[in-house]
């Protein structure tokens, strides 16, 4: 099965960008490149996907490595309300659906 | 939007009873899926539906059952509840395999 990396937590200052790595390397051609997030007494929230291209939405911008086996969530001005774990899960189990790490914990300082 | 919505955001139980929780979605999606998430262990999927009246085995779908009667509502059963089913389940729906899962909030469920 596919594995995803991330380390376990990371700490950026208000309005300054932060940048959340993932290490992808057994992906698949086909596997779209998924990011999550989780407030703090919350469900999972979906943030972004990509599958080769780089992605821009309101919440994020993702970077692909060309090979794929690495991505990089960016949120451009952190505030502290993104303060959260993130999580990029993989495509594993018997039926190929979504795997959830641990994720990364994001702290955001006033 | 898409909204899933988990019909309890807190619920205690007693050992050995037999609890619903449920979960609706708004956005005609094929696939549904229930976790449960533990601290230092993650999410883990625990049976998820690809379409009415299907369903498959997750991770850990030991001591859980679950139904779906109808597209936009996926049950999951605990048919005798133990103390170790104490944890938080979530729910999620996707378009279809392989696109984004939207979640729930959540149901904090406490198995005394």
């Amino acid at each position: 099965d596919a594995k995803t990396t991330q380390p376990n937590s990371m700490e950026s200052n208000e309005e300054e960008p932060v940048h959340l790595p993932c290490n992808h390397s057994t992906i698949s051609g086909t596997d779209y490149i998924h990011w999550y997030r989780q407030l703090p007494s919350q469900g999972p929230e979906y943030v972004i996907h990509g599958l080769t291209s780089n992605v821009n939405n309101r919440m994020a911008s993702l970077a692909i490595a060309e090979d794929r086996k690495s991505s990089t969530l960016i949120l451009h001005r952190a505030t502290l309300r993104d303060a959260a774990v993130y999580y990029c899960p993989h495509y594993g189990g018997s039926q190929g659906n979504l795997i959830f790490g641990k994720g990364t914990k994001l702290s955001v300082k006033p | 939007d898409v909204k899933v919505t988990q019909s309890s955001r807190y619920l205690v139980k007693r050992t050995g009873e037999k609890v619903f929780l449920e979960c609706v979605q708004d956005m005609d999606h094929e696939n549904m899926f229930w976790y449960r998430q533990d601290p230092g262990l993650g999410l883990r999927l625990i049976y998820f539906s690809y379409d009415v009246k299907m369903k498959e085995k997750g991770d850990i779908p030991e001591g859980y059952s679950v139904s779906r009667e109808k597209k936009e509502r996926f049950s999951l059963i605990l048919e005798s509840a133990s103390t170790n089913q104490t944890s938080m389940y979530l729910c999620a729906s996707s378009p279809r395999h392989g696109q984004p899962q939207h979640f729930g909030d959540g149901t904090r469920l406490s198995i005394l």
